[in-house]
């Protein structure tokens, strides 16, 4: 079965820092990899996903993600933070050939930033 | 599209008391799948449904558990008897074949057993 690793579990910034959180999976096949993120008592919303090609994902909100595939990678990046992007951000995959629709989400990695 | 719709947003309930939380999904969405979130645990699933069957129910915690989804239109999730380890965020989520695990979530219901 698949699983996720996010690597950072918190995260403090300052606001117009760069952000990059890591996230790494383990599955051999084909997989499709999303992005959400919460929002203090919030559900959960899609912030971008990859399925095939370009491997630089670009999403919402001035967010992209690269997916390499080499080291198993869906790393999340943000040139400049700013103080609404303080939320909860979960990485999640999907093997469309061991688990039809069934999403494996990372544990997730709380961003605070400060103003 | 009125999205992933949850009831109750809020519950408060009592230790032996049972709970029954419901979900209607995205229409024409033909997976629902339901989540529990703790600060402890984080986001665990715990069963799925594809054309309201259930494909995988490993992450039901125990007995106490149970989900059906009687139609394409609405599922539950009840608790009985419900126990204080049981407080957490259960989210209901909806899926269709084509989205390719994209996963469209409730706002969800959240559970204090006191």
């Amino acid at each position: 079965a698949q699983s996720v690793s996010q690597h950072n579990h918190h995260v403090i910034l300052s606001e117009a820092a760069s952000l990059e959180l890591g996230c790494n999976y383990s599955y051999g096949g084909t997989v499709n990899l999303f992005w959400y993120v919460q929002y203090p008592g919030q559900h959960l919303q899609l912030l971008l996903k990859y399925f095939s090609g370009d491997p630089l994902v670009k999403g919402i909100k001035g967010f992209e993600a690269e997916f390499i595939k080499s080291k198993f990678s869906f790393n999340l990046r943000k040139p400049s933070v700013q103080w609404s992007d303080t939320a909860e951000y979960f990485c999640a995959v999907n093997a469309p050939d061991n688990a039809g629709n069934m999403l494996t989400f990372g544990g997730g990695t709380r961003l605070m930033v400060k103003p | 599209d009125a999205g992933v719709i949850q009831s109750p947003r809020h519950e408060v309930t009592e230790m032996g008391q049972e709970v029954t939380l419901r979900c209607k999904p995205i229409s024409g969405h033909d997976y629902l799948f339901w989540y529990r979130q703790t600060m402890m645990r984080g986001l665990e699933l715990l069963i799925y449904f594809n054309n309201n069957v259930p494909i995988d129910d490993s992450g039901m915690p125990e007995d106490r558990f149970s989900a059906k989804m009687p139609n394409a239109s609405f599922s539950n999730l009840k608790i009985q008897p419900s126990e204080p380890r049981d407080s957490a965020v259960y989210f209901c989520a909806s899926s269709t074949t084509g989205a390719a695990g994209e996963l469209f979530f409730g706002e969800g219901s959240r559970l204090t057993v006191l």
